[in-house]
């Protein structure tokens, strides 16, 4: 039970945002929400993380809404080489530790 | 951020034998974990390495088919037993800072025949 629900897939021409939805609507007060992306063959890469104020990092610009529900992943300018699975996780109670979840994220392809 | 190495990359391996894959952190940290990536798929938590102790394993994991040892901070081992066609999958090794990010390795591609 990852607790985000992404679209499967987008794209996205090169050189326009991209924006990356993520649910996240039973999210308690104190978790974060983190985005991670791997590109093919290699390991996930972390992005950027937020609990209720908007972020800004060299590589993105997160959005969280007030009620925290749902945010989205801005990256301003997407190039060819942001063609990645994005992944939006919360951590889920497990054993008395809250770990982090993968769900299905979201396959973004960046086109010419 | 935090380096970490992941020994071996890939390894094709025969049906019935065991591999120990090996995790290397380039400085102390307080979690690590194990996952899975099953070709096309998502990734899935097998279990968190708790320094010397037994490590805690998620639904649908066992320690006799994924025994873990982590003998310090810096390092762990994850063993893929008895393997099977079906334990073909990317095992990856993951640390997490204490904001709560986690690294990475590049994983450990494993193809069992």
């Amino acid at each position: 039970d990852a607790k985000t629900t992404q679209p499967p897939s987008m794209d996205c021409a090169e050189g326009r945002a991209a924006n990356l939805p993520c649910n996240h609507s039973t999210i308690s007060g104190n978790e974060y929400v983190y985005w991670y992306r791997q590109i093919h063959s290699q390991g996930p890469q972390y992005i950027i993380h937020g609990l209720k104020n908007n972020e800004t990092n060299e590589m993105a610009s997160l959005i969280i809404t007030e009620d925290r529900k749902s945010s989205t992943l801005i990256l301003p300018h997407a190039t060819l080489r942001d063609t990645a699975v994005y992944y939006c996780i919360v951590r889920v109670p497990s054993g008395g530790s809250y770990i982090p979840t993968f769900g299905r994220g979201t396959s973004l392809i960046v086109h010419p | 951020s935090a380096v970490i190495s992941q020994k071996p990359s890939r390894d094709i391996c025969q049906r019935g034998t065991s591999l120990t894959i090996q995790c290397q952190v380039d400085s102390q940290v307080t979690m690590m974990f194990w996952y899975r990536q099953q070709p096309g798929q998502s990734l899935t938590l097998i279990a968190t390495a708790n320094q010397g102790s037994e490590a805690t394993y998620e639904s649908g994991f066992v320690i006799d088919k994924f025994p873990i040892s982590r003998p310090n901070l810096t390092f762990s081992t994850l063993t893929v037993s008895n393997m099977s066609p079906e334990d073909s999958s990317i095992y990856l090794c993951s640390v997490e800072r204490y904001t709560g990010e986690l690294f990475f390795g590049e994983g450990s591609r494993l193809t069992v025949l």
